[in-house]
């Protein structure tokens, strides 16, 4: 089973600011990584497919990038709706994983 | 407008059962990989089995093997969740997702709840 990492466990940054999390493989994933956004109460929005493609509807302040077994979700300038709870997920191996997530909260 | 909706959850012994389901609606469903995926309270996503489109293939997180088996019926459009055998460590929220990894649409979940 391949063992996602997400670091940091939690990340406090001010609406406007950069923010960069991580998420990194135990084993190569190829390109075959995903990222999602959870707000208390909601279900999981896709994010990004494949590393760094934007899913339908997804601003250009969310970026993906990486291969094999590193990979970085970047948003590029923090929006107030922004803050929420992110997981990474792979999808090279059986059984899929989720990352433990990065929680993205206001300082 | 593309949409899943889950049921059948609710609160089961230690080694009772339970069968989900999730209606899909918007789209032909036939033509998706689909995924279950749960969530205990306060932690975080589990993958729990994926099925092909046409049922050929299958695939459990390790921890339900033996204990759940995931169907479809294509013609009802329509994705399951048989859970026998539960433990109090399968208690989540169980959502239903399409594809069989970066999932693009979700259901709101239905809670399973397993007392001792």
């Amino acid at each position: 089973e391949i063992v996602l990492t997400q670091s940091p466990v939690t990340l406090s940054l001010s609406p406007g600011e950069r923010a960069t999390l991580s998420c990194r493989a135990s084993q190569s994933v190829s390109s075959y990584l995903a990222w999602y956004q959870q707000k208390p109460g909601q279900a999981p929005r896709l994010l990004i497919y494949d590393t760094s493609n934007r899913a339908t509807g997804i601003p250009a302040r969310f970026s993906g990038s990486g291969s094999g077994t590193d990979f970085t979700l970047t948003i590029s300038s923090l929006e107030p709706e922004d803050f929420a709870v992110y997981y990474c997920q792979q999808r090279s191996n059986w059984p899929c994983t989720f990352g433990q997530g990065t929680k993205l909260e206001i300082k | 407008e593309v949409q899943l909706v889950e049921s059948g959850g609710g609160l089961v012994q230690s080694g009772g059962s339970l069968r989900l389901s999730c209606t899909a609606s918007g789209f032909t469903f036939s033509g998706y990989w689909m995924t279950w995926v749960r969530q205990a309270p306060g932690m975080g996503l589990e993958w729990v089995a994926t099925m092909k489109q046409d049922g050929s293939e299958e695939y459990y997180v390790g921890s339900v093997k033996g204990r759940f088996t995931i169907s479809r019926d294509n013609a009802k459009n329509s994705l399951y969740l048989q859970m026998n055998s539960l433990r109090v460590e399968d208690t989540a929220m169980y959502y239903c997702a399409r594809k069989g990894g970066a999932s693009d649409i979700w259901g709101q979940g239905t809670m399973v709840t397993v007392s001792s």
